[in-house]
């Protein structure tokens, strides 16, 4: 299978521990897309990466969260010192960057419960 | 600000029937990207159809189809002949060249057989 990937699947962890979540693109695809999805709520968007070049972050990605994406492959998005506010689904998506329509690709997500 | 309502949370439909989910949207660009995408339980979400603004003729992707009304900033997707599979959370999103997607609360459309 060629799709997005993203580990782990599923994630527990206690408030005020660090936790870093991967997303693996699809081959070729330059651009990255986080997005965090709430219960009962559609995505909203965090960060996205054209190549190694992150170009644009959300209000909603406080200075707690950071993400990479080193040589422009795969991802990292960690949450430092986590609060309950934290539990939700982290979706990662890629596109090819070509003119015009892109479509974006959605892994299966990072389900992340923070207790 | 851009902003996407779907105004119906829940949906039903027999299956063989059809069944209209409903969208609109705001936003005073006026080159953009609409999409439907379909999240089934537990699983990710992927693509059901997409529409240019550009373009005035509705996209159709075999039983999916779209009414786009850019005047009244409308875009309806149509869902033919019900299948059980078709069951999932449908989330209508709109895209700028900024590229990051905007999404609705979504639509929780349950097939009967």
């Amino acid at each position: 299978d060629t799709g997005v990937s993203q580990n782990p699947r599923h994630k527990i962890t206690k408030r005020g521990q660090n936790v870093t979540f991967r997303c693996d693109p699809i081959s070729e695809h330059n651009r990255l897309y986080w997005y965090r999805q709430t219960l009962g709520q559609g995505p909203e968007f965090l960060t996205y990466f054209q190549n190694e070049a992150q170009l644009e972050k959300s209000r909603l990605l406080s200075d707690r969260f950071s993400a990479e994406r080193p040589k422009g492959s795969f991802s990292t998005l960690e949450i430092q010192r986590t609060e309950q506010g934290d539990s939700a689904m982290y979706l990662c998506a890629s596109s090819p960057r070509v003119a015009g329509l892109e479509t974006q690709y959605f892994g299966p997500g990072t389900r992340l419960l923070v207790l | 600000a851009q902003t996407v309502t779907q105004s119906q949370p829940e949906m039903s439909v027999q299956e063989a029937e059809t069944v209209t989910l409903s969208c609109t949207y705001d936003t005073s660009e006026s080159d953009y990207y609409l999409f439907w995408y379909k999240q089934p339980p537990s699983r990710q979400m992927i693509l059901v159809i997409r529409q240019e603004a550009y373009k005035q003729q509705n996209a159709t992707e075999n039983r999916f189809s779209v009414n786009f009304q850019k005047a009244a900033k409308s875009f309806s997707l149509k869902i033919s002949d019900s299948q059980l599979g078709d069951a999932a959370m449908y989330f209508c999103a709109y895209q700028t060249g900024a590229n990051n997607l905007f999404f609705g609360t979504g639509t929780r459309l349950t097939v009967i057989p």
